[in-house]
């Protein structure tokens, strides 16, 4: 597996709370994603990053931030968990831009 | 916006049976991807496809690409058991963005 550490690995909140999930890698990838996994849905892109300091919205940014202050971690921040923002989160890394991805292990967020 | 749609969504097939998964894509794209994830674990890369007309094979399972009518096949052959999973083709998002839109997935069953 690619050297890609989430946590945590399950989280329940409560509606209304702040929430920050982490990605660590130790491959040196320069760029970094944050998906979210639906049923029915697929994987959508909430934010990426191509190196420190530096990152994108995604198809689905709307109550997600992130930050990337160090090339091996990449935090995703929702600010005021709501249940629609119950899901998988899935961070995946790849070595250039859209090259192939190697995913982490997923957290599975509740918001209750 | 690019659009990915896989057909079928759900396939139940009995081993030793051969089939087809199909992923069509609505804009330009020379690469595409193909991935597999296990009920509750992560995505597993299986084929990255280049360019128009490449195709790979690992095991039972071969990959194609054709551009020009944008489509990608996962073929199986002889299917067996330990084969059964979600299957996911994705494809870069173009336009100067980064990261990869999904097909909603294949979930593949394979009876004895």
């Amino acid at each position: 597996d690619a050297g890609i550490t989430q946590s945590p690995r399950h989280k329940v909140t409560e509606t209304g709370t702040p929430v920050t999930l982490r990605c660590h890698q130790t491959e040196n990838h320069r760029y970094m994603y944050w998906y979210r996994q639906d049923p029915g849905h697929g994987l959508r892109l909430i934010h990426y990053s191509y190196g420190v300091k530096d990152t994108d919205k995604g198809e689905v940014s709307d109550g997600y931030s992130v930050s990337r202050s160090k090339t091996e971690d990449f935090l995703l921040t929702l600010e005021s968990a709501t249940s629609s923002q119950t899901s998988v989160y899935f961070c995946a890394i790849s070595e250039w831009r859209n090259t192939e991805a190697f995913f982490g292990q997923g957290t599975r967020l509740t918001v209750v | 916006e690019l659009k990915v749609e896989q057909n079928p969504l759900f396939l139940s097939m009995q081993e030793g049976k051969n089939y087809t998964i199909y992923c069509n894509y609505s804009t330009t794209s020379d690469r595409l991807y193909w991935y597999r994830q296990d009920p509750g674990k992560s995505l597993e890369s299986l084929f990255v496809l280049l360019s128009n007309g490449a195709v790979k094979q690992e095991g039972r399972l071969m990959a194609s690409l054709d551009t020009k009518a944008r489509l990608s096949t996962l073929h199986i052959t002889a299917a067996v058991h330990d084969l059964s999973a979600t299957y996911f083709c994705a494809v870069e998002l173009g336009g100067g963005a980064d990261g990869l839109t999904f097909g909603k997935g294949t979930h593949l069953i394979i009876q004895p």
